[in-house]
């Protein structure tokens, strides 16, 4: 089992939509996680952390599921703006590096 | 409002070839990190460097060596350059070595071995 599994897609959405992802993460001891967007040919850039309440910014929302091991991303109101890459990041607990998902591909369509 | 900068952007090599690549970051972060991102794969840690003088490898740094050259400055170096090597390569900085603070990205070097 890979540590980090992300739903590769892509996910085909109507602008205006609401779409939602999980990735799965193997180390129920980890303790960090974060949600990057990658946009075609660019650099990941940091979307939002995700804490054990959950956490919300504008149109996106992300949840921590420590039962079943799973982060989730919630995107309302999708904007033809909100297709990229998602890429999911986990940091195990017992040293310093992140451990990155492939990542889910997300289009949304006018 | 550089943050991180990578140069070359993009490079063709010949197998057995030596390149290195160049890293800067002007956010006075401590810590600062060697990816490479492949088809279908979750960005590989190469190296990284939790300060200034510290180096240490990552999941995959076979091939590839690191030179903390001072706070700002990071360099990969390729000493003989295979295909598997093609990839594309990102350097990142976070402010500490701490896994719980987000990590800010170069635009890439595209890289190709032939």
């Amino acid at each position: 089992r890979k540590e980090v599994e992300q739903d590769p897609g892509p996910f085909n959405v109507p602008e205006g939509a609401t779409v939602a992802f999980n990735c799965t993460y193997s180390n129920s001891a980890s303790q960090s996680f974060f949600w990057y967007r990658q946009d075609c040919r660019k650099e990941p850039k940091l979307l939002m952390s995700v804490y054990s309440s959950g956490n919300e910014d504008g149109r996106f929302t992300a949840q921590l599921n420590r039962a079943s091991q799973y982060i989730s991303l919630l995107i309302r109101d999708s904007k033809l703006s909100d297709s990229a890459t998602y890429l999911c990041v986990v940091n195990p607990p017992s040293n310093y590096q992140l451990i990155w998902g492939a990542g889910t591909k997300l289009i949304i369509k006018p | 409002n550089a943050g991180v900068t990578q140069t070359p952007k993009f490079q063709v090599l010949k197998t057995g070839q030596s390149m290195t690549l160049q890293c800067a970051q002007d956010m006075n972060h401590n810590s600062m990190y060697w990816y490479r991102q492949d088809p279908g794969m979750g960005l590989r840690l190469i190296y990284y460097s939790a300060s200034e003088g510290t180096t240490d490898k990552g999941e995959v740094p076979n091939g590839y060596n690191v030179s903390r050259l001072n706070k700002r400055e990071f360099s990969l170096r390729l000493e003989s350059a295979a295909p598997s090597q093609t990839s594309v390569y990102f350097c990142a900085s976070s402010v500490t070595g701490y896994s719980n603070q987000p990590q800010h990205f170069g635009d890439g070097t595209r890289l190709s071995i032939l």
